[in-house]
């Protein structure tokens, strides 16, 4: 069944701010996290990931925050661009059986950001 | 860039028809996956495989069948398709371990 899911389908921001996109996951059992940018017509792109015994992990101009206790993840995108206008999708590394892992997507969150 | 290609690009095809989804990769991974997409929703994993001679089935159960007899090929196939199988067909692919996915362009089949 599925594991990882949103909270919210649709974000909307101006542009300069800072975006939060949630994710609610359910398997105690992933080693990672990860975070996806999907533009329209795209395939996914990897943006950043974060293991499970890490509770936070900064990118370039993104964090990711790990709250195993309320099994939350989050992504907060700072000083927002309209190029980062995209669905947002957060995914984990699930093991499948042994030391074999898959890949497997939650629902996504449409961020859009206004001029 | 990634390096991993999908072809067709666009697919429209009659019910019925037997067509087969491309999926190449030049990054020498092991790991590749078949997501199915549907407009503004999640990814569903239909197909995974851990290398050469290794498919494995995922998540959503898919008609769809896939073999893996070369690591950079990892093609899928309808053996007779159906409108219920309208959807984009997402390819990617990953070392082995490695959470970092790439993905290719996609394919967008239509059965009418």
């Amino acid at each position: 069944g599925e594991s990882v899911g949103l909270h919210l389908p649709t974000l909307s921001v101006q542009e300069g701010d800072n975006s939060i996109i949630n994710c609610a996951y359910s398997n105690s059992a992933s080693d990672y996290f990860i975070w996806y940018k999907q533009e329209s017509g795209k395939g996914p792109q990897f943006i950043i990931d974060i293991r499970s015994n890490m509770d936070k992990r900064q990118g370039q101009r993104v964090t990711v925050l790990l709250n195993k206790t309320v099994k939350h993840l989050s992504l907060q995108i700072a000083a927002t661009q309209p190029g980062d206008s995209a669905v947002y999708f957060c995914a984990e590394n699930m093991r499948s059986g042994g030391s074999n892992y898959k890949l497997t997507f939650g629902k996504g969150t449409l961020l859009t950001v206004n001029p | 860039e990634a390096d991993i290609y999908q072809t067709p690009r666009y697919l429209v095809i009659g019910t019925g028809k037997k067509i087969t989804l491309e999926c190449s990769q030049t990054m020498g991974h092991d790991k590749m996956y078949w997501y199915q997409q549907d407009p503004g929703m999640e990814l569903h994993l239909i197909h995974y495989s851990y290398g050469v001679n290794s498919t494995e089935k995922g998540d959503l159960s898919s008609e769809s069948t896939v073999s893996r007899i070369r690591t950079e090929h990892f093609p899928l196939t309808l053996e007779s398709a159906r409108p219920s199988h309208t959807s984009q067909y997402l390819c990617a692919s990953s070392e082995w371990g490695d959470r970092k996915a790439f993905f290719g362009q996609g394919t967008r089949l239509t059965v009418v």
